[in-house]
């Protein structure tokens, strides 16, 4: 199973906004409505920001939604803050109960 | 409070075995279905395996890197759950990282532990 594509990095100024990609197959985000994405601060347990495509966990945010068309699934920043820094990753379930992650995303806040 | 603590991690050489453990708390264990993920160095995330909770079945899947040489098991008297790695090899190196979840999603993770396969 082939990682899911995301961009390396992005980068914002506080109060901006950003979107982060994740590009997939039929085989896993287009075929499937269990996209998910976590924040990941170095050192650090990811935490869960967004599920099921669209779903935001009891106390993230509302500045974090994701998306998704097709193949590709995206997670929108709005109102960036410094605390926003970290890494992303991208997760979708796949074909034969598996379970594939994106290679992540470095947000900057510049 | 939810923790999950991963244990167990070390350097070990080529062909070696190591179990990591993962101790729990917090959260109804026997209910939780339960998952391991790694990341090697510089990497993303990727996905080890997954084991149901017994009432699901209790079973397991693995990704193909790791299918026939890695199990996962647990004890739900313990809260905790298991990895044992044999027939490591050097691209096993990264964190490793438990979870719950890996129906729809992982909720909550560890902190992780580091695997070093190194001659």
């Amino acid at each position: 199973q082939s990682a899911l594509t995301q961009p390396r990095s992005v980068s914002g100024s506080p109060g901006q906004s950003v979107t982060i990609s994740c590009t997939g197959t039929s085989s896993d985000v287009g075929g499937y409505n269990y996209v998910s994405w976590y924040q990941h601060h170095p050192g650090k347990a990811p935490k869960l920001i967004i599920s099921d495509v669209s779903k935001r966990p009891s106390g993230v945010p509302d500045r974090f939604s994701g998306s998704k068309s097709g193949n590709t699934a995206s997670l929108t920043i709005s109102g960036l803050q410094a605390e926003d820094e970290a890494d992303y990753y991208c997760g979708s379930y796949a074909d034969r109960y598996t379970w594939v992650f994106g290679g992540g995303t470095k947000l900057t806040v510049l | 409070e939810v923790q999950l603590v991963e244990s167990g991690g070390g350097l070990v050489k080529p062909g070696g075995s190591l179990r990591l453990t993962c101790a729990t708390s917090g959260f109804t264990f026997s209910k939780a279905w339960m998952s391991w993920v790694r990341q090697a160095p510089g990497k993303g995330l990727e996905w080890v395996g997954r084991i149901r909770s017994k009432s699901a079945g209790g079973t397991t899947e693995y990704a193909t890197p790791v299918k026939g040489r890695f199990t996962i098991s647990r004890d739900d008297s313990k809260n905790t759950l298991y990895l044992q790695m044999n027939s490591l090899k050097t691209e096993d190196t990264g964190v490793y990282y438990c979870a719950t979840g890996g129906g729809q999603y992982f909720d909550l993770w560890g902190r992780g532990t580091l695997v070093t396969v190194s001659s």
